[in-house]
């Protein structure tokens, strides 16, 4: 079946660093792909998605790129802030239940 | 405007006991989910409800589980005789309509703690 599967954390960095998520997929056919985010005590909030092959998501300052060649959607951030600290979950959605499918989370600690 | 949002927020029963969660959807949303997010299991999709509704149920994890929608608004996620594993949140979404490129949007969860 459909499956998700992005990099243990918790990833630590420093205020400013480069931030990079991996996040790889399997599925049967084209899938939707997302990643949202849940900030400490919050909820789950969209952080971006693309909907078919070569399309660019990006919101707040991160970006990802759906790469069906390699099946992937690493998220990324130029600079990173003590506020991105949270947990990231990249997810497919396909099927005909539009269910989302969802990776373990990483958790992003920023240290000043 | 107003998003999803779930009651209680949190809950705490005993082994054995029923329970009802709730989720109002974003009004004017026709698809609502439920998911469920657990320390062993990660978030594991449940339901899924077109209008009033549920065109596959395989994703309850048990007959203990069963949900409805009415009105084509709010929806009740019931566990009847509740297990310790059913401690979880609950965590309800909505969007504008089914399909997979639509953003689902989701309330604040129900934790739910089985003693």
């Amino acid at each position: 079946g459909d499956s998700v599967t992005q990099m243990e954390g918790p990833v630590t960095l420093s205020e400013e660093a480069f931030l990079t998520i991996n996040c790889t997929y399997t599925a049967t056919g084209y899938p939707s792909l997302f990643w949202y985010v849940q900030y400490p005590g919050e909820g789950l909030q969209l952080l971006l998605k693309a909907t078919k092959a070569d399309d660019k998501g990006s919101n707040k300052g991160f970006e990802a790129t759906y790469r069906k060649e390699t099946t992937s959607f690493h998220l990324e951030k130029g600079s990173v802030q003590v506020s991105d600290s949270a947990v990231y979950f990249c997810a497919l959605m396909g099927g005909s239940n539009y269910q989302l499918i969802w990776g373990a989370g990483t958790k992003l600690i920023i240290k000043p | 405007g107003a998003g999803v949002s779930q009651s209680p927020s949190n809950k705490v029963t005993e082994k054995g006991k029923d329970v009802e969660l709730r989720c109002d959807p974003i009004s004017g949303h026709t698809a609502l989910y439920w998911y469920r997010q657990s320390l062993g299991q990660g978030l594991e999709f449940l339901i899924y409800f077109q209008g009033n509704s549920a065109p596959d149920k395989s994703g309850l994890p048990s007959d203990r589980f069963s949900a409805e929608r009415t009105g084509g608004s709010v929806s009740t996620l019931t566990i009847q005789r509740t297990q310790q594993e059913d401690s979880a949140v609950y965590l309800c979404a909505s969007s504008q309509r089914p399909g997979n490129t639509e953003t689902q949007y989701f309330g604040p969860g129900t934790r739910l703690l089985v003693l």
